[in-house]
């Protein structure tokens, strides 16, 4: 079964700061990975995105992730973050149709303006 | 529009009166899934389904039913509920083959609250 870890649960940053949010995940085969956004009152929505090729995806609002399979590892980032990215980030691993996908517990992000 | 839609967005109801959530998607998706939300704790997945009349255990199934005997249905039945059961509930659903594989589209959402 596949797992998904998320390290920071609770991060606050001041605007213009750089973001880095961990995710690693457990799973032995071919994974589809995920990075999911909710901001406040609404529901889940999906940021990015990785499938197969180029492990450095780009996603909506200026957020990339990078696909590290040695480290099974698909970090978010975003070079300057903005008050509106104030969210809840959720990382997710799936096995191609075969199993269910899998959730992380999920980030909050603060910033401060 | 493509979408997932949930009924009743907001529900209060008393412990062990029997409800149902239901849960409609309009993309021919072949993968359901229910998850709470509760603060601190994350999503968690009740209940999902590879497809029609095939279902299975999330992490926290206790006290929740579902049926997949549509493709575009999965209702969530609470048969008896308790208030540990008040929660945000999310359906969500999505493609098994193709270049949508295991993306998820989320309906709005349902606030449950067991008194």
């Amino acid at each position: 079964a596949q797992s998904v870890s998320q390290h920071n649960h609770h991060v606050i940053l001041s605007e213009a700061a750089s973001l880095e949010l961990g995710c690693n995940y457990s799973y032995g085969g071919t994974v589809n990975l995920f990075w999911y956004v909710q901001y406040p009152g609404q529901h889940l929505q999906l940021l990015l995105k990785y499938f197969s090729g180029d492990p450095l995806v780009k996603g909506i609002k200026g957020f990339e992730a990078e696909f590290i399979k040695s480290k099974f590892s698909f970090n978010l980032r975003k070079p300057s973050v903005q008050w509106s990215d104030t969210a809840e980030y959720f990382c997710a691993v799936g096995s191609g149709g075969y199993q269910k996908v899998t959730f992380g517990i999920g980030t909050k992000l603060q910033v401060i303006p | 529009e493509a979408q997932v839609t949930q009924n009743p967005r907001y529900l209060i109801t008393v412990t062990g009166k029997k409800l149902t959530v239901t849960c409609s998607q309009n993309m021919n998706h072949e993968y359901m899934s229910w998850y709470r939300q509760d603060p601190g704790l994350g999503l968690r997945q009740i209940y999902y389904s590879m497809n029609v009349e095939v279902t299975d255990k999330g992490d926290v199934p206790e006290g929740y039913k579902v049926s997949r005997k549509e493709k575009r249905n999965f209702p969530l039945i609470l048969e008896s509920p308790s208030p540990n059961q008040t929660s945000l509930y999310f359906c969500a659903s999505s493609p098994t083959l193709g270049v949508d594989t295991d993306t998820q589209y989320f309906g709005p959402g349902t606030r449950l609250t067991v008194l």
